[in-house]
């Protein structure tokens, strides 16, 4: 069955970095979509970027453009969400989540708390 | 690129349908019938129910259902349950990019 499983909570200082590592399971990264979307305590959901593993390509909101940067290893199955310049906006849960195809997605991680705070 | 328009809340009786609007634009909603909505219990991911407008994955139930017309997409929900009491929001491609709503509060009274 499809897994996506997350690396675990952090906490970093503001102007830090943070990479989070998504490792997918029962399906073959490559041949699909992978999208990261991030909720703040209590807020909606907000999409931050996608890339297709097979090629690598990226496409990234303009909110984040510059600070975010989304990569895979098709060798180990796993896609990464690196974010930079981290400020105390940036505390949320951090998702990763696979597109079925059609920009829908169906299968999400179960999420990763980056807390940000001095 | 905008946050879709989701109303705040919506409060249903059991047994009761209920409809979710979310507005958009023709640069996403309207543009392209690659509207999606997602179920969203506390604390937990969210689940997708419906994808390209109207189509259901397998295993959701068909009391969910979902349609769009013009730059405004809709989810109704049917037959009411206290397990529908949950955050939702919708999504929309625009342009190889991904713009979601401000979430419904759905109550089950």
């Amino acid at each position: 069955q499809v897994q996506l499983v997350q690396s675990g909570a952090e906490v970093k200082k503001p102007g830090a970095s943070v990479k989070v590592s998504c490792k997918a399971s029962g399906y073959t990264l490559a041949y699909y979509a992978m999208h990261w979307v991030r909720q703040a305590p209590g807020q909606r959901l907000e999409w931050m970027g996608w890339i297709n593993a097979g090629n690598g390509n990226t496409k990234y909101s303009h909110r984040f453009q510059g600070r975010v940067t989304i990569t895979s290893d098709t060798s180990a199955s796993t896609a990464y969400m690196e974010l930079s310049s981290l400020r105390s906006e940036d505390t949320a849960i951090y998702y990763c989540a696979r597109d079925l195809g059609d920009w829908g997605f169906d299968y999400w991680g179960q999420g990763t708390l980056v807390t940000v705070s001095s | 690129q905008s946050a879709l328009t989701q109303p705040a809340s919506v409060s249903g009786s059991p047994g009761q349908s209920i409809t979710i609007s979310c507005s958009g634009t023709s640069s996403d909603v309207g543009g392209y019938n690659y509207v999606s909505w997602y179920q969203q219990h506390p604390g937990k991911a969210p689940k997708l129910m419906i994808y390209d407008v109207s189509n259901r994955p397998s295993g959701v139930s068909n009391r969910f259902s979902g349609s769009k017309s013009g730059n405004t997409a809709s989810l109704t929900i049917s037959g009411l349950q206290a397990e529908d009491e949950a955050d939702y929001y919708c999504s929309s491609y625009a342009s190889s990019t991904v713009v979601f709503g401000g979430g419904t509060k759905l109550t089950v009274l």
